[in-house]
């Protein structure tokens, strides 16, 4: 099975400055996804940004960029101009389109924005 | 807009007991998912359904089974509930992630169920 790793237990960032949460994956499937959820203190858990693994260009969705370096299987997410509303657990999570199609995601990262 | 609904946001249990999660959604998906949530350890697999009668096992299968009888309702079982099963159960629905990327095959979430055993 895939195996997702996010280092960094806890990350602060101040007010609208930009950060950067790691991800690393394992798999030996060509074809596969990755995403990133986002969980705030309510619990939802809030889809913010995929990467197809054919996908040439890095994936934006508004203030969100993944950082996608296959050959390091690597695919960070960038958060930029922090809000405070951005306080929160992050996670990122991979899917194969073959084999199973079933999702892995990693332990997470919590995110905290200062005023 | 997609919904997943958890039958019970929350929970209480006493050691021995037979509990049942229930999940729906009405997006007509394929695959259907059960993850528990503890602090540290993210979301791990408990189970995985890709159709209707159909299941895998994820990660952690052990003291749990699935039952997925209609496409739209994913069961959780714990068959006798332990102390070390109180968690976070959250449940997801989605479609297949397909070659070509035809959609983007993400998870759709229920509210989670917050299970305590006694």
């Amino acid at each position: 099975a895939q195996k997702i790793t996010q280092t960094q237990p806890g990350m602060f960032v101040q007010e609208k400055e930009a950060v950067t949460l790691d991800c690393t994956y394992d798999t030996s499937d060509q074809s596969y996804g990755l995403f990133w959820y986002k969980q705030p203190s309510s619990g939802e858990m809030i889809f913010l940004i995929y990467q197809g693994s054919y996908d040439e260009q890095n994936a934006t969705e508004g203030r969100y960029s993944l950082n996608f370096q296959k050959a390091r299987k690597s695919a960070n997410l960038v958060i930029s101009a922090s809000q405070l509303g951005d306080s929160a657990m992050y996670f990122c999570a991979m899917r194969v389109v073959y084999n199973n199609n079933d999702m892995r995601f990693g332990a997470g990262t919590r995110l905290t924005v200062k005023p | 807009d997609v919904k997943v609904t958890q039958s019970s946001r929350y929970l209480v249990k006493r050691t021995g007991e037979k509990v049942f999660l229930e999940c729906v959604q009405d997006m007509d998906h394929e695959n259907m998912f059960w993850y528990r949530q503890d602090p540290g350890l993210g979301l791990r697999l408990i189970y995985f359904s890709y159709d209707v009668k159909m299941k895998e096992k994820g990660d952690i299968p052990e003291g749990y089974s699935v039952s997925r009888e209609k496409k739209e309702r994913f069961s959780l079982i714990l068959e006798s509930a332990s102390t070390n099963q109180t968690s976070m159960y959250l449940c997801a629905s989605s479609l297949r992630l397909a070659e070509h990327y035809r959609n983007t095959g993400e998870l759709f979430f229920g509210e989670g169920s917050r299970l305590t055993v006694l």
